[in-house]
């Protein structure tokens, strides 16, 4: 079975500073990986996803993740944090070998970026 | 093109009603999922449509039901609410079942349950 954890259910992090979402998978095959953020009230955006290729993905408003293998990590980074970055964050997978398998998304990170 | 679109934005019932939600996905994608979001219990897949056909199903009672149109458009419903129902209803599409891009989701559908 698919499972996804993001074991921080809060990151705090001054504006300007790095910012680090942490996300770990287990699937039985390959992965894909994903990244989604939500606002208040509204649905949630996708901001990136791994599929193969480059370990390291750039993708929606300056964000990027890296794909690590052997850790089953998929950590998203932003080099410098934007008080508008304040959102809540969800990590994704899907088993590439199940096409009938659903996305199972973690439980959420809550990231707030102070001024 | 438009977006995932559902309807309505925000609803209250009280309990032992029956709801109604709709989406329409973007068009060309023929693959509706629903998700079901609280607090405490996070992002539940609740199931998936493809070519008006339920493909895959969470783990939810049978109260919690769909279906998929020829347009594709969708629809869940939920019969004989409870207080736990109240949570926030997202709808989501993609190309295909087996395509390998993301799920592109809608605003969401809020349901109170007094």
């Amino acid at each position: 079975a698919q499972s996804v954890a993001q074991p921080e259910d809060q990151v705090n992090v001054a504006e300007g500073n790095p910012l680090t979402v942490k996300c770990t998978y287990s699937v039985s095959g390959n992965p894909y990986l994903f990244w989604y953020v939500q606002y208040p009230n509204r649905g949630l955006q996708f901001l990136l996803k791994y599929i193969t290729g480059d370990n390291l993905v750039k993708g929606s408003y300056g964000f990027e993740a890296e794909f690590n293998k052997s850790q089953t990590s998929f950590h998203l980074k932003k080099p410098s944090a934007l008080v508008s970055d304040s959102a809540l964050y969800f990590c994704a997978v899907r088993d590439i070998n199940n096409y009938g398998q659903n996305f199972v998304f973690g439980p959420g990170t809550r990231l707030s970026v102070l001024p | 093109k438009a977006g995932v679109t559902q309807t309505p934005r925000y609803l209250i019932k009280t309990r032992g009603q029956q709801v109604t939600l709709s989406c329409s996905p973007i068009s060309g994608h023929r693959s509706v999922s629903w998700y079901q979001q609280t607090p405490g219990q996070g992002l539940q897949f609740l199931f998936e449509y493809f070519s008006e056909t339920q493909r895959n199903k969470g783990n939810f009672p049978g109260r919690f039901s769909g279906r998929q149109f020829s347009n594709s458009r969708s629809e869940m419903n939920v019969s004989t609410l409870e207080l736990g129902d109240s949570a926030l209803y997202l709808c989501a599409s993609r190309p295909t079942e087996t395509n390998t891009g993301e799920l592109f989701f809608g605003e969401g559908s809020r349901l109170t349950v007094l």
